[in-house]
Parts: C-alpha cells; structure tokens; sequence
C-alpha cells in the first residue's frame, strides 16, 4: 500500500517569495492534516480537513498561509509572502477517520523542508 | 487546550538497557495516543496507538501504557538496540510533545 506521498522534499527561497506543498493521502483516508515541524520542536497542526472541509485551521497564519483540498483528496498548502521563521519541515498526514473513531491512526509523509534565505 | 510534554528531552543508554520515554498531557479527555519514531530528516513511523479504552499496547520489544487519569503514557523499549537511535514522539489529539532524542550506544 503506497503512503503519503508529499513535494517537493526541499525548496529554498528567498523571504517575501512564495511557495506550495503538494500532498497526496493514503488511499481511502478521509481525514488530511499539515503540520509544521521547526528544528528542535514537534509538529504543531496548521490545518485539519475532512474530505473536502475544513475541521480545524485555528493555527493556520491564515494572513500567509492558505490551504486547499479541493476534491477531497490531494491538497496543497501555500505560503505567501515567505518569512524566515517559516523555515521548517511542511509534514502531510493522513488518516482513516478523524480522531474519534478507532481507526484515528496518523500516517506521515516524508515531509518538505523549506528553507527561506 | 491540550499541553503534551515529554521527558526526558534526551537519553543516552548503553546497548542492551532497557528504557523508559515518558508522555504527559494535561487534558484527560482523549480518545487515543500514539506514540511515533523519527529519524534525523525523515517524516513520523508510528509506533502503537492507544485507544483511550486500553490501557497497554505491545509491538515487539515495544511497550505503551497509558494511565488517562493521570495525563501520562510511557513507552517502554526491551533490550535497546544502536537501530532504535531516534527521537520518540507522542501524540495527543493531533497535539505533539517536544519528542525525546534517544541515542544507543554500541
């Protein structure tokens, strides 16, 4: 069974430039997080969809950051304009119900790092 | 709001020892916990999940308890390898602990 599958895995820009995130969930799995993982810490959720709606985005800096998963199924999170406190890895997640359910299970993805100069 | 802190942030051990990571959490009122491995660049490999029902889950040399009354779940590894180098997560309704760095020494 493929995981998820995440794109590019590095990208450095230069800060005021933008950037987006490709995802794409495990086959089936209904529930896509983004997380974003800066070095030294653990992830912090950004943004929770459940198909094609969104659940939770209460973390998202939504003044440069904006996501979208338009047919419940890949989704792509776009930073615009870029700050260098943005550098982190961008991890995808996904799971087969939401947290609730017994199949509450996360899935990662190999994660993009962005590196903003 | 749910607050996830794990201790130690790091830990060091000789190979062969077994070892305890430690999970606490501030709001009782959760569904499940899973505990992930990340290694240096790569994204989370979840280990076990714990339903809030349960109190232990065993994987291999792997084992998780968690203690809902008290906010805290441990993760115990048997017999620690130089492979289980890593830092350790735990998850608590989509909320992460700062992870603790684990190192194994041949």
């Amino acid at each position: 069974e493929a995981g998820v599958a995440q794109s590019p895995r590095y990208k450095i820009i230069e800060k005021r430039q933008s950037v987006a995130f490709w995802c794409n969930p495990i086959s089936g799995h209904a529930t896509l997080y983004w997380y974003q993982q800066i070095l030294g810490q653990g992830p912090k959720l950004l943004i929770q969809f459940q198909n094609n709606g969104v659940v939770d985005d209460s973390q998202l800096p939504k003044d440069r950051f904006s996501a979208e998963r338009l047919k419940g199924v890949d989704s792509t999170l776009k930073i615009q304009p870029a700050k260098l406190e943005d550098s982190a890895v961008y991890l995808c997640a996904s799971s087969f119900a939401d947290l609730r359910g017994s199949a509450g299970e996360l899935f990662f993805g190999e994660g993009s790092r962005l590196t903003v100069l | 709001k749910q607050e996830v802190t794990q201790i130690p942030a790091a830990l060091s051990v000789p190979e062969g020892e077994n070892l305890v990571l430690n999970c606490s959490f501030t709001d009782s009122a959760i569904y499940n916990l899973q505990w992930f491995r990340q290694d240096p660049g790569k994204g989370l490999t979840s280990l076990l999940l714990i339903q809030s029902s349960q109190r232990e889950q065993t994987s291999g040399r792997l084992n998780a308890s968690l203690d809902k009354s008290s906010g805290r779940s441990t993760l115990y590894i048997a017999a620690s390898q130089p492979g289980d180098s890593a830092t350790y997560l735990c998850a608590v309704m989509l909320r992460f602990g700062a992870g603790t760095r684990l190192t194994v020494k041949p």
